[in-house]
């Protein structure tokens, strides 16, 4: 049981590159979430599922796009990469969109220089 | 807007007690969850309150006062494993996690 893996671990792109950052998890979770984390400022929400096929907009979706073809997978995918999107990128799932401890992956880190 | 605010830097000594505070405005409330991160690694579920009052879960325990809209965690016989940052989120109206910047707690020999 992994749990929630994250990959990959550590990227760096050139300003207007392209790149997927992909979560899987074995825990049959219905929801899953795209965080971003920066120095002196909270997790914000990219973006978020709510089941496969379905996908929604969260507080920071600019610049950003995801799928979630699969229940176990979400798929971030960044398709202009901006000096901006530097950023610690955290995947995390939960059981329910209730009330519910989520359960975060290890994290990717991003560089666009 | 939504609004957590928590201290940003506290210091404490080994073998002490630390607490550490959040105050929060949301719109709407289902929960507060307070989250442990070490330097370089990913959250990890430390407590949940919904109810006003004091949960204990062995050396680390958590309050909430719901008409103050705030919050605390305390921290007992503080070990250096301890050094990390505590992370307080708030469940909103549509139950997503509404956080803030977090604490990174410094322990001391």
């Amino acid at each position: 049981n992994a749990g929630v893996t994250q990959t990959p671990k550590f990227r760096v792109l050139k300003t207007g590159q392209s790149m997927t950052l992909l979560c899987a998890q074995d825990m049959n979770h219905e929801y899953m979430y795209w965080y971003r984390q920066d120095p002196g400022m909270g997790l914000r929400l990219i973006h978020y599922s709510v089941g496969e096929g379905t996908t929604a907009k969260g507080e920071v979706p600019d610049g950003y796009n995801v799928s979630r073809l699969k229940k176990q997978n979400f798929l971030l995918g960044l398709e202009s990469a901006a000096p901006s999107q530097t950023s610690v990128y955290f995947c995390a799932s939960t059981a329910s969109g209730e009330v519910e401890t989520q359960y975060f992956g290890p994290g990717t880190r991003l560089l666009v220089l | 807007g939504q609004n957590i605010d928590q201290p940003t830097e506290m210091t404490a000594t080994e073998g002490a007690i630390v607490q550490i505070n959040c105050t929060y405005q949301t719109s709407g409330f289902n929960g507060l969850f307070w989250y442990q991160q070490h330097a370089g690694e990913a959250p990890t579920f430390l407590s949940y309150n919904v109810l006003d009052g004091l949960e204990e879960k062995g050396r680390f325990s958590s309050f909430l006062s719901r008409s103050k809209g705030y919050s605390y965690l305390l921290l007992k016989e503080l070990q250096m494993k301890d050094s990390a940052s505590y992370l307080c989120a708030v469940s909103d109206s549509n139950y997503q996690l509404i956080w803030g910047a977090g604490t990174k707690l410094i322990i001391k020999p």
